[in-house]
């Protein structure tokens, strides 16, 4: 059974700082990874979506990687803004593609203080 | 505007009451998803449907029901047989196929008086 853990559970980091976030699977046998972006209270905004057959991909400040081979992926964020300050969730899709299943990890909640 | 639109925002239910939760999309999507998110915790699915008048159980099916008879429309029931209810309750729906992301709405936060 495929299982997604994110460490740390909370991160604290002064303004301007870049910093990693991480999200492990068990099984390698993934179609392909988001992460997502949460504010408190509301739904999930999607950040990054990385095929199976990908390395990385990259948003503005944001990059993601991808290794199956070890199931870990992580989320590099550049020089970090409060306006950053969220929950962060990675979700794999195992499912051969065809139902769209995700299975997330619990999150990381990032504080970036000015 | 195109999205996925919840109702309600918050929603308070009684011991023994049935609760239905709201999910509409106009992005002409053919799956939709069901997820439960309690505090700490990811978002665990409940129920999924990738075409109309057709759906399937997710990991925590039981105490819930749900029911597709328009494409655009996913509603969920909650029922009384649902030993925990209380949680935030987030509908989403993509395209056909894997490759896509899935697009969410805002969210439902039940609570049991």
């Amino acid at each position: 059974k495929q299982e997604v853990t994110q460490i740390p559970a909370a991160l604290s980091v002064p303004e301007g700082e870049n910093l990693v976030l991480n999200c492990s699977f068990t099984d390698s046998a993934i179609y392909n990874l988001q992460w997502f972006r949460q504010d408190p209270g509301k739904g999930l905004t999607s950040l990054l979506l990385i095929q199976s057959s990908q390395r990385e991909q990259t948003s503005g400040r944001l990059n993601a990687s991808l290794d199956k081979s070890s199931g870990r992926s992580t989320l590099y964020i550049a020089a970090s803004q409060p306006g950053d300050s969220a929950t962060y969730l990675c979700a794999v899709n195992g499912d051969g593609g065809n139902t769209g299943k995700l299975i997330f990890g619990q999150g990381t909640t990032l504080q970036v203080k000015p | 505007d195109g999205g996925i639109t919840q109702s309600p925002k918050y929603l308070f239910r009684k011991e023994g009451q049935n609760v239905t939760l709201s999910c509409e999309q106009n992005l002409n999507h053919d799956a939709m998803y069901w997820y439960r998110q309690d505090p700490g915790q990811g978002l665990r699915l409940i129920y999924y449907s990738q075409i109309v008048n057709d759906f399937q159980k997710g990991d925590i099916a039981e105490g819930y029901s749900v029911s597709r008879e328009k494409k655009e429309s996913f509603p969920l029931t909650v029922t009384s047989a649902q030993k925990n209810p209380t949680a935030f309750y987030l509908c989403a729906s993509k395209n056909a196929g894997g490759t896509d992301t899935q697009y969410f709405g805002p969210g439902t936060r039940l609570t049991v008086l």
